[in-house]
């Protein structure tokens, strides 16, 4: 099975800061990896796919990038709606693998 | 517009069965994959299984093959994540999700059931 990690685990930032989260991957998983958030009592939302997509409707704030084994989510300047959680997955195999979370809250 | 709209909160006893659903709208839902994720109480995601309905093609995560039953009615649209006996560590929220192509991210989610289990 592949392992999905991030860091940091959690993190308190101010509106408007720049915010990077990283994943990894045990293993090579090309770009098969897609960012979700997940706000309190809420499902899960998918935010970016092959590594770096935008997925329709997701601000230009947000981006990824990476390939292999090591990925970054990046929040250009954080906004008061961007406080969540957000979850790394891969999708190059079976079992399909999230990361722990990191959990993104207001300094 | 993409939808998948599940059951509502079920409470139940340890050792009892249950049957959850998933309802697709808005797209083809016999072509996409529908897969289910816990998430238990304060805790992150987990893959549980993977169905497609055009063919009922089903994959488990280790962690949960021969603990859940996941099927499908393409007739009626519906996925479902079963239960045999349930235990008290099946509390959790469920979330079913549509896989964008074959081979692709989950991109539309349903609401979530909560499933509470308590002697």
């Amino acid at each position: 099975d592949i392992q999905m990690t991030q860091s940091p685990s959690s993190l308190s930032a101010s509106v408007g800061d720049r915010v990077t989260i990283t994943c990894r991957a045990s293993q090579g998983i090309s770009r098969w990896l897609a960012w979700y958030q997940q706000k309190p009592e809420k499902a899960p939302k998918s935010l970016i796919y092959a590594a770096s997509s935008l997925q329709s409707g997701v601000p230009s704030r947000f981006s990824g990038s990476g390939s292999g084994t090591d990925f970054t989510l990046t929040i250009s300047s954080l906004q008061p709606e961007d406080f969540a959680t957000y979850y790394c997955q891969q999708y190059d195999s079976y079992p399909l693998t999230f990361g722990p979370g990191t959990k993104v809250d207001i300094k | 517009e993409v939808q998948l709209v599940q059951s509502g909160a079920e409470v139940r006893k340890p050792g009892e069965s249950l049957k959850i659903s998933c309802e697709g709208s808005g797209y083809s839902f016999r072509n996409y994959w529908i897969g289910w994720v816990r998430q238990m109480p304060g805790k992150g995601l987990e893959w549980m299984g993977i169905i497609y309905p055009g063919d009922s093609d089903t994959r488990y995560s280790p962690s949960f093959q021969g603990q859940v039953t996941i099927s499908v009615d393409k007739s009626i649209s519906s996925a479902y994540l079963q239960w045999s006996s349930l235990k008290a560590s099946d509390t959790a929220m469920y979330y079913c999700a549509r896989r964008h192509g074959d081979y692709g991210e989950f991109d539309f989610w349903g609401q979530g059931t909560l499933v509470t289990v308590s002697s």
